[in-house]
């Protein structure tokens, strides 16, 4: 039971921009916890994309970007490309769970 | 380069124990809070639980609390997770991870292949 809400899935051709939500509350994204996004394709590791809100890991090319506003986040991917297709999650702490807390994910697919 | 390496995982009968280990290299362990992750099939990650880099605080999703003992040995240097009573809802592909800096703040920067662990009869 995720505390974080993603949309299930997005979609774009290539070379679009789509953007994924993760939606929270005060206890966790809204209580300025940072938030961290991941991709993951099913078998592999997964793969920290951007952390603390809005920040790329060296080697994540810039057509990644995150945002925070309120009780919200948003992973942003411009220039899609067919490598892109995976699952995405974004991730917070939560001060009523005392733990860390994942968004539901959302699968990415390149038409 | 960074590599975390899961092992121990396998099939057990519900009710049972299974401890799962994990490997760090590449970086200095003593220094950085590590956690557990799962993956049950078709779902979503799920954090599972969390040790300090010093090893002397632990933390543990409601699920498995009670359950599950999460360990660090630094002469060993592994990361380990003591999995006791489980059931049928606990199978699942379980990734260690490791904490970007210190804090609860703090994302999860390299993350192991993970090791697949079934609870059934």
């Amino acid at each position: 039971q995720s505390v974080l809400t993603q949309p299930p899935s997005v979609s774009g051709a290539p070379g679009q921009r789509v953007t994924i939500s993760c939606t929270g509350s005060s206890s966790n994204i809204g209580a300025t916890y940072d938030v961290h996004w991941y991709q993951h394709l099913p078998g592999t590791a997964p793969k920290l994309l951007i952390y603390d809100n809005n920040n790329r890991p060296s080697g994540v090319p810039d057509r990644f970007s995150g945002s925070k506003s309120g009780t919200s986040a948003s992973l942003a991917i411009t220039g899609l490309q067919a490598e892109d297709e995976a699952d995405y999650y974004c991730q917070s702490y939560d001060s009523s769970l005392s733990g860390y807390v994942f968004g539901t994910g959302t699968k990415v697919t390149v038409l | 380069e960074v590599q975390l390496v899961e092992s121990g995982g396998g099939l057990v009968q519900p009710g049972g124990s299974l401890r799962l280990s994990c490997a760090p290299s590449g970086f200095n362990f003593n220094d950085y809070a590590m956690r557990w992750v799962r993956q049950a099939p078709g779902k979503g990650l799920e954090w599972v639980s969390g040790v300090s880099a010093g090893g002397f605080s632990t933390y543990y999703a409601e699920s498995v609390k009670g359950r599950f003992t999460i360990s660090r040995d630094t002469s060993k240097n592994t990361l380990y997770l003591q999995m006791n009573s489980l059931r049928a809802e606990d199978t699942a592909v379980y990734f260690c991870a490791k904490s970007r800096g210190g804090g609860r703040n703090s994302g999860f920067d390299h993350w192991g292949q993970g090791t697949l662990v079934t609870v059934s009869s």
